[in-house]
């Protein structure tokens, strides 16, 4: 069974700095995609990046981005230029490939703060 | 387009009542997930629907908890017998027949008294 680690319970970072928050995970499989989901008080997953596995390149999406090492199976998210509305729970996610378990694989979350 | 969408947002019942959570996935999705969220804890897969084809049932904790999905659209989970530790958000997703994506609902945040 696939395992997500997200050992930074919380996190704390200054508007307009960077921060970056990890992710590790164990599977056996080749094959896989990662996610990063914000979930802010309002309780609303909000998918923020996603990465195939088998794509060597990091993914990025505006000012986040994502350091993927698959060798460490490690899978960190980068926000750069910290703005106020990003504070929220940050969630780690593992999917097996379409057609197999096709359900999500989550950390336990990182609470990110960001300070004036 | 039309998001997920849950219902209640809130629902507060005793021990032992019997609840129902509603989910209504996005047009033309045919998956539809169900996941748990425990206060600090991470989302916790409970079952999954996909067209036609019988559901994944693994993560369902106990006999307790069952869903139906209707005509390949709504979904209901039920609890019955509710305890203390069934207090929790619970949380929908859809996703298409080929995505990798899921969508998420605002969930159901379920207290046990």
């Amino acid at each position: 069974a696939q395992t997500v680690t997200q050992s930074q319970p919380e996190m704390s970072v200054q508007e307009a700095e960077t921060v970056t928050l990890s992710c590790t995970y164990d599977t056996s499989e080749s094959d896989y995609y990662l996610f990063w989901y914000k979930q802010p008080p309002s309780r609303q997953m909000i998918l923020v990046i996603r990465q195939e596995a088998y794509k060597q390149q990091n993914a990025t999406e505006n000012r986040f981005s994502v350091n993927f090492q698959k060798a460490a199976k490690s899978f960190s998210l980068k926000i750069s230029d910290s703005q106020l509305g990003d504070a929220a729970m940050y969630f780690c996610a593992y999917r097996s490939p379409t057609g197999t378990a096709s359900k999500l694989t989550f950390g336990t979350g990182t609470r990110l703060q960001v300070t004036l | 387009g039309a998001g997920v969408s849950q219902s209640p947002s809130n629902k507060v019942t005793e021990k032992g009542k019997d609840v129902e959570l509603r989910c209504d996935p996005i047009s033309g999705h045919t998956a539809l997930y169900w996941y748990r969220q425990s206060l600090g804890q991470g989302l916790e897969f409970l079952i999954y629907f996909q067209g036609n084809s019988a559901p994944d049932k693994s993560g369902l904790p106990s006999d307790r908890f069952s869903a139906e999905r209707t005509g390949g659209s709504v979904s209901t989970l039920t609890i019955q017998r509710t305890q203390q530790e069934d207090s929790a958000v619970y949380l929908c997703a859809s996703s298409s027949k080929n995505g990798y994506e899921q969508y998420f609902g605002p969930g159901t945040r379920l207290t046990v008294t």
